[in-house]
């Protein structure tokens, strides 16, 4: 299957670390994203993950995969007022790697 | 430079009406895609351009017409939309089709409401 599955709402206190979760199903993919998307604006690609990588980390995220569960995760060190917009985790596949499958999208809350 | 831009930023129309939507890119892309967004859902893929070619065209219906007259500019006429297709349209570039390495930039979409 092509389903890409995230929780659809985390609400963190400034200062606190955020952690936004997703699951994918098909093992064929070999790209794995993060997006964010602020209010009436278009996505920002904030890092992506190879599939044969367990961990990347780029300033205050850090993203960790677990292939063998179909587990990708971002964790927001120092999360900011900023950081809140709605992330979107999405795959794509070696065999129609031109399609990005995104999950159901993340909102982040980011509470003074 | 590494923007997408897209006009109008908003755009009402009734169900009778032909209108188009723009996008433009000056980063040397050869990909370009068209994506649909409904409110809180995540983007779907309508179409994408590769080399100034249609490639794909995720069962779109004909309502829906993309045209990519030069390597820079992509459009999409709408004609006799329905108002279930009132959505944010996002248009996205990228190095090449296929490759998942070449990063999409999106550009901020237009909202669009059919009445």
């Amino acid at each position: 299957g092509e389903d890409v599955e995230q929780s659809l709402f985390l609400s963190v206190r400034e200062g606190d670390s955020s952690v936004i979760n997703c699951t994918y199903t098909d093992s064929s993919s070999t790209y794995l994203y993060w997006y964010k998307q602020e209010p009436g604006a278009g996505l920002q690609l904030l890092t992506y993950i190879f599939s044969n990588m367990d961990m990347k980390q780029d300033q205050r995220l850090t993203v960790l995969l677990n292939k063998k569960d179909k587990h990708l995760s971002l964790r927001i060190a120092d999360t900011q007022t900023g950081d809140s917009a709605i992330y979107f985790c999405a795959e794509s596949k070696m065999d129609s790697s031109y399609k990005l499958i995104f999950g159901s999208g993340t909102r982040l809350l980011v509470r003074p | 430079d590494t923007e997408v831009t897209q006009t109008p930023k908003h755009l009402v129309m009734g169900m009778t009406n032909k209108k188009s939507l723009k996008c433009e890119q000056h980063m040397g892309h050869r990909a370009m895609y068209w994506y649909k967004q409904k409110a809180k859902k995540p983007p779907e893929l309508m179409f994408v351009y590769s080399y100034e070619k249609l490639s794909i065209n995720e069962s779109v219906p004909s309502r829906f017409s993309p045209e990519c007259p030069n390597s820079s500019l992509l459009n999409l006429h709408l004609h006799a939309l329905q108002p279930e297709d009132s959505a944010l349209y996002l248009c996205a570039s990228s190095q090449a089709a296929g490759q998942p390495t070449y990063e999409q930039y999106f550009g901020p979409g237009t909202r669009l409401t059919v009445t």
